[in-house]
């Protein structure tokens, strides 16, 4: 079976650190992307890890350890238009390149 | 801008209608996938074509179908529409030529089922 868990809500302050979690349990791994969804908008890429390790991009870095199933996005900074869901999404191991994606983390900045 | 383009953005109809949802791939890309988005919920994937070929089915349900055409556009049909098929509908695309392949996302088409 797939499973994909990240938390549902989550509160932030304006400029501080948030770090958003993502467990999986997949028949097969090959892949694992976090995206941003604003409210009614289409999802859009923030990154992509399918080795273990973090990749640092700007204000945002994404952690990935395959052999516990878990992956985190770190938010620094914050700004009031983070607020917006942040999606978990695993690509299983085989040729449709599908994804499997979290129901998502609703996250909210407050000043 | 991504770059996917679907139309139309809303949609208001009746139950036991039928519709039709198309997506216009981003220039280049020859992967199309479906997906839906229910209130408050994840976003569910139904069905990925690659160059005019149906490569996987997720949970789709049997009143629905897809197709993709030479020209790689893609339509979704949805037909005996219920009011639980209220969503967003989204496409996305992508090359599909590694597996680093990012998807990039449409901006949708809002179905309201009355």
């Amino acid at each position: 079976g797939q499973n994909i868990d990240q938390p549902t809500e989550m509160t932030a302050t304006e400029g501080a650190i948030v770090q958003i979690n993502c467990t999986y349990q997949t028949s097969g791994f090959n892949g694992l992307f976090w995206y941003q969804q604003h409210a009614g908008e289409a999802p859009t890429f923030l990154s992509y890890n399918v080795l273990d390790g973090l990749e640092e991009k700007g204000r945002f870095s994404s952690f990935l350890s395959r052999s516990k199933g878990y992956s985190y996005l770190l938010l620094k900074e914050l700004q009031m238009k983070d607020s917006a869901s942040y999606l978990c999404a695993v690509r299983g191991k085989d040729s449709s390149y599908k994804l499997i994606f979290g129901s998502g983390t609703r996250l909210l900045v407050r000043p | 801008d991504s770059g996917v383009t679907q139309t139309p953005k809303h949609l208001i109809t009746a139950t036991g209608q039928r519709v039709t949802l198309r997506c216009s791939p981003r220039s280049g890309d020859l992967s199309v996938y479906w997906y839906q988005q229910s209130l408050d919920q994840g976003l569910q994937f139904l069905i990925q074509y690659y160059n005019g070929e149906e490569r996987a089915k997720g949970n789709i349900l049997e009143r629905f179908s897809a197709q993709q055409f030479p020209d790689l556009h893609s339509e979704l049909n949805l037909s005996s529409l219920e009011l639980g098929d209220s969503a967003l509908y989204f496409c996305a695309s992508s090359v599909s030529g590694s597996d680093s392949d990012e998807q990039f996302f449409g901006p949708g088409t809002r179905l309201t089922v009355l």
